[in-house]
């Protein structure tokens, strides 16, 4: 089975500094996808960057970047110049997309993120 | 952007009630819908998946008889919590995604939640 490892419950980052989230998976499956969801107080699940499995390129959207190492099983996000709105629970997440698997999202225990100002 | 939208957002209940709570795809159509439940502070644990038209698969743990889901159409999927208790309290979050042949690259689309509280 697979599963999502976040090992770091808590960060804080001073506003305009840079920090890492760090994710590792284990699977035995070669075609999935990888994502990162931020969950602000609203509750709200949003999808902040996703990466295809068979893709060498980390994937990048504005401010947010992932160092994806697929033999390592590891798959952190960065997020530069933080700002207070970036405050939120991060969830790194697996979904398989070999064919005939479920393609059910499973999620790691998140990290919290603090910005402070 | 895909929608979903997820009602009530708040609802309380008296414990040995049932509670039903809707999932709408509101600009696409999900053959596939997943149930989830969010302890406080916690991550989203998977409960379900919906699939339209068949009955739900359940993950361990996870009583079918007590959280009924019904995946009628494309748009909806309902799960109601049978004789609650207040141990059924949580944060229950729907997703939703397209029919996956037809959008390799689609992701999961979150409704805003559920907050049961059972007294």
């Amino acid at each position: 089975a697979q599963t999502v490892t976040q090992s770091q419950p808590e960060m804080s980052v001073q506003e305009a500094e840079t920090v890492t989230l760090s994710c590792t998976y284990d699977t035995s499956e070669s075609d999935y996808y990888l994502f990162w969801y931020k969950q602000p107080p609203s509750r709200q699940m949003i999808l902040v960057i996703r990466q295809e499995a068979y893709k060498q390129q980390n994937a990048t959207e504005n401010r947010f970047s992932v160092n994806f190492q697929k033999a390592a099983k590891s798959f952190s996000l960065k997020i530069s110049d933080s700002q207070l709105g970036d405050a939120a629970m991060y969830f790194c997440a697996y979904r398989s997309e070999e064919v005939g698997r479920d393609d059910k999202i499973i999620f790691g225990k998140g990290t919290r993120l603090h910005i402070l100002p | 952007g895909a929608v979903v939208s997820q009602h009530p957002s708040r609802v309380i209940c008296k414990s040995g009630t049932s509670v039903k709570i809707e999932c709408r795809s509101l600009d696409f159509q999900a053959t596939t819908m997943f149930w989830y439940r969010q302890f406080p502070k916690k991550s989203l644990m998977l409960m379900a998946t919906s699939n339209e038209g068949s009955k739900a698969t359940y993950e361990q743990g996870v009583e079918k008889d007590k959280f009924l889901i019904n995946h009628a159409s494309l748009t909806l999927s309902t799960l109601t919590v049978t004789s609650a208790h207040p141990e059924d309290s949580s944060f229950y979050i729907c997703s939703a995604r397209a029919d996956r042949a037809s959008s390799y690259n689609s992701p999961l689309h979150f409704g805003n939640g559920t907050r049961l509280t059972v007294t």
